[in-house]
């Protein structure tokens, strides 16, 4: 089936320090998402990006739909301890009706 | 706080139980879903209905049934569950399943099977 690259699987930062982490596939998306879900939790939308090149920032997070269609980054910056949690990416095809597809997510640990 | 709300938050079953999961939004939202989530993998999408009827089943085995009884409200009943099962239960809502609509998710209702 469809597959998402998400990289990296996790990471173990000190606060303060930025934070990048993306995705990538083989095949183009229409819309590219990212959540972050915390234990015990459902997964929170950060950021939605809907055009190619598309640059946008929610806060301290600024994520990017590539140019190519074919991936996507997410930037946090100044990191803080509220930050650890799992991010998944995810992207949608016009072909794909309601399917989204998920990265195996980044789990980010970040110590105080 | 989500504006999508699963009940209950926890459930135990027996694999001979009979259980409901429920599911409500209130933002108006026409596309609603249910997905499995295993522990630190991605949500798997089980069933979708768009304007309250069924427009999607990955092939999820008959003993999950899901119900939509009104465009708010969208029920997963359980009947004979294995223990493979025991999962993370996630709904989720969107503005109408276009490209430009988000999906929502609810906490989830975690789920094991003795």
């Amino acid at each position: 089936g469809q597959q998402l690259n998400q990289s990296p699987q996790s990471m173990f930062i000190q606060e303060g320090e930025d934070v990048s982490m993306n995705c990538t596939s083989s095949s183009i998306f229409n819309t590219w998402l990212w959540y972050k879900q915390d234990p015990g939790e459902g997964p929170v939308l950060l950021i939605a990006l809907y055009k190619a090149g598309e640059l946008t920032s929610n806060g301290r997070l600024t994520a990017q739909f590539g140019i190519t269609r074919k991936d996507s980054f997410l930037n946090i910056s100044a990191s803080i301890p509220s930050d650890v949690g799992i991010y998944f990416c995810a992207g949608q095809k016009e072909t794909s009706g309601s399917r989204l597809t998920f990265g195996e997510g980044t789990q980010l640990t970040v110590n105080p | 706080d989500t504006e999508v709300t699963q009940t209950p938050k926890h459930l135990v079953m027996g694999m001979t139980n009979k259980k409901s999961l429920k599911c409500e939004q209130h933002m108006g939202h026409r596309a609603m879903y249910w997905y499995k989530q295993k522990a630190k993998k991605p949500p798997e999408l089980m069933f979708v209905y768009s304007y309250e009827k069924l427009s999607i089943n990955e092939s999820v085995p008959s003993r999950f049934s899901p119900e939509c009884p009104n465009s708010s409200l969208l029920n997963l009943h359980l009947h004979a569950l294995q223990p493979e099962d025991s999962a993370l239960y996630l709904c989720a809502s969107s503005l109408g399943g276009l490209l430009n609509s988000p999906l929502h998710f609810g906490n989830g209702t975690r789920l094991t099977v003795t």
